[in-house]
């Protein structure tokens, strides 16, 4: 069974460091993506990563992708605290249409 | 205009009633979803339709019944609630089961006392 974890599963960080939360998958995989969820919201879609060595970026958010290490990377650079939310990963299990996501980043940033 | 709408926003009922949420969407997509937020945010995918064809249905209790009258829209009724079944219910569609464009509706938060 495909397994998704994350790590950090908290972070509380202050304005202006940098941080990396870090996806871990189980199986092959070359599609993951990001998503953003504030309190008591949906789901906002950040990034689409679609093949191995993919590395998009918006803002003070990058993400990139290594499948053969079944790993993705979303750092943050000079946190702010608009910020603050939950970060989810989620692995695509092929032609299924099923998503399985990873336990969710509570970022926290302090001012 | 919304693209996926779910209604209701919040539900709260008690144990052993029966309870619908519906969902609509107006993108034009053939492949609707129910996925399932629990208290510690942990997301889960419960079903999936395409064409109004069931694609993907995982180990849900069948007190559970997904019906997609038309492909613009899924609904999910429950059965005999039960305090377990208390989360958010989050709906989303896509075109041609592309999960990389995948949207979500804004959840709809059901209480079972």
């Amino acid at each position: 069974e495909l397994k998704v974890e994350q790590n950090p599963l908290f972070l509380s960080m202050q304005e202006g460091k940098n941080y990396t939360i870090y996806c871990n998958y189980s199986t092959t995989s070359d599609r993951l993506y990001w998503y953003r969820q504030d309190p008591g919201k949906s789901l906002e879609s950040l990034f689409v990563l679609l093949s191995n060595g993919a590395v998009k970026q918006e803002g003070r958010l990058m993400a990139s992708l290594d499948t053969k290490a079944r790993l993705s990377t979303l750092h943050i650079t000079a946190a702010v605290h608009d910020l603050s939310a939950t970060y989810f990963c989620a692995v695509d299990t092929g032609n299924t249409g099923k998503l399985i996501f990873g336990q969710g980043t509570t970022l926290q940033v302090k001012p | 205009d919304t693209a996926v709408s779910q209604t209701p926003k919040y539900l709260v009922t008690q144990m052993g009633n029966d309870k619908s949420i519906k969902c609509e969407q107006n993108l034009g997509h053939d492949t609707m979803y129910w996925y399932k937020q629990d208290s510690k945010k942990f997301l889960k995918i419960m079903f999936s339709y395409n064409n109004k064809e069931l694609i993907i249905n995982e180990t849900v209790p069948n007190r559970f019944s997904p019906k997609s009258p038309d492909k613009a829209h899924l609904n999910l009724h429950i059965n005999s609630l039960e305090l377990g079944d208390s989360a958010v219910y989050f709906c989303a569609s896509s075109q041609d089961g592309r999960v990389w464009e995948l949207f979500f509706g804004e959840g709809s938060r059901l209480t079972v006392l």
